[in-house]
C-alpha cells in the first residue's frame, strides 16, 4: 500500500461543476499537505497547501484537511476545461524533509 | 533565470552507458530534490540536499545511482550502467527551506530512454 493514496480516475465533470479530489495518507506524523497540478508532458506546479485542520480557500480552489481521518481533499468550483490535468497530492513530514506523492487523479472538464 | 533549469531535456542512452543529468535550482533555494516519475505514476523520491549536504538518499534504487551538489547550488544525478528500467522522467525540484510551508518548484524534467 502506498503512503499516499488517490483515486486514479479519470474523473470527468461538466464545465461549471464542482470537481472533488480526494487523498488519504498513512504517516500520522505528516504536517504539511500540498496539491500540485500536472498537465500532460509538463512538470508539477503548486496549486495550494494546507497544514491546519479545516478548510482553506484560494479563488476557485478549496483544500480541506482532517488529520484525525488522515484525509485531505481539493475542491475546484466552476470547473473550466483548462483545469483538465492530473492533480497530485503531496504529504510532508517535516522531520523527514521530503514530499511523498500520490499517483494523482486525472480530471477532465468537458465543455 | 527565474525557475529551475534541467538539462538535457531528453536523453537516449544505450543499455550499459553512463548518464549525467544536471539541475540548476532557483537562486537562494536551500533544498534540492530529485524525483523519478514513470508514466502514469506520481513522482517517486530519490534523494535530497540541504545546501551541499545530502540528507536523505533512501530513494535511490541501486548503487548505480549517485547524486551530488558540491557547492550547494547546481546538482548532478549520475546513473551508471543504465538499464531499461531506468527509463523515466527525472524531475528536479528546489525549495526555499524544508519548512512546513515551503513548496517544491519543479524543473521541466529530463526524459531518459534506455534502449
Amino acid at each position: 500500500q502506498k503512503e499516499v493514496e488517490q483515486n486514479s480516475g479519470p474523473l470527468s465533470v461538466p464545465e461549471g461543476a464542482i470537481a472533488s479530489l480526494n487523498c488519504t495518507y498513512s504517516d500520522r506524523g505528516s504536517q504539511s499537505f500540498f496539491w500540485y497540478r500536472q498537465y500532460s508532458g509538463k512538470s508539477p506546479e503548486l496549486i495550494m497547501f494546507i497544514y491546519s485542520n479545516g478548510d482553506k480557500e484560494d479563488g476557485r480552489f478549496t483544500a480541506q484537511l482532517n488529520k484525525a481521518s488522515q484525509y485531505v481533499s481539493l475542491l475546484i468550483r466552476d470547473s473550466q476545461p483548462s483545469d483538465s490535468a492530473t492533480y497530485l497530492c503531496a504529504v510532508v513530514n517535516t522531520n523527514a524533509g521530503k514530499s511523498t506523492f500520490g499517483d494523482g487523479t486525472t480530471l477532465t472538464v468537458k465543455p | 533565470g527565474a525557475g529551475v533549469s534541467q538539462s538535457p531535456r531528453y536523453k537516449v542512452a544505450k543499455r550499459g552507458q553512463d548518464v549525467a543529468l544536471r539541475c540548476d535550482p532557483i537562486s537562494g533555494h536551500v533544498s534540492l530534490f530529485w524525483y523519478q516519475q514513470a508514466l502514469g505514476q506520481g513522482p517517486e523520491f530519490l534523494t535530497y540536499f540541504q545546501n551541499e549536504a545530502q540528507l536523505d538518499k533512501s530513494g535511490l534504487p541501486s548503487d548505480r545511482f549517485f547524486a551530488e551538489r558540491p557547492e550547494g547550488s547546481v546538482s548532478t544525478l549520475k546513473i551508471q550502467r543504465t538499464q531499461q528500467e531506468d527509463s523515466a522522467v527525472y524531475l528536479c525540484a528546489s525549495s526555499f527551506t524544508t519548512g512546513n510551508n515551503s513548496p517544491l518548484h519543479f524543473g521541466n524534467g529530463t526524459r531518459l530512454t534506455v534502449t
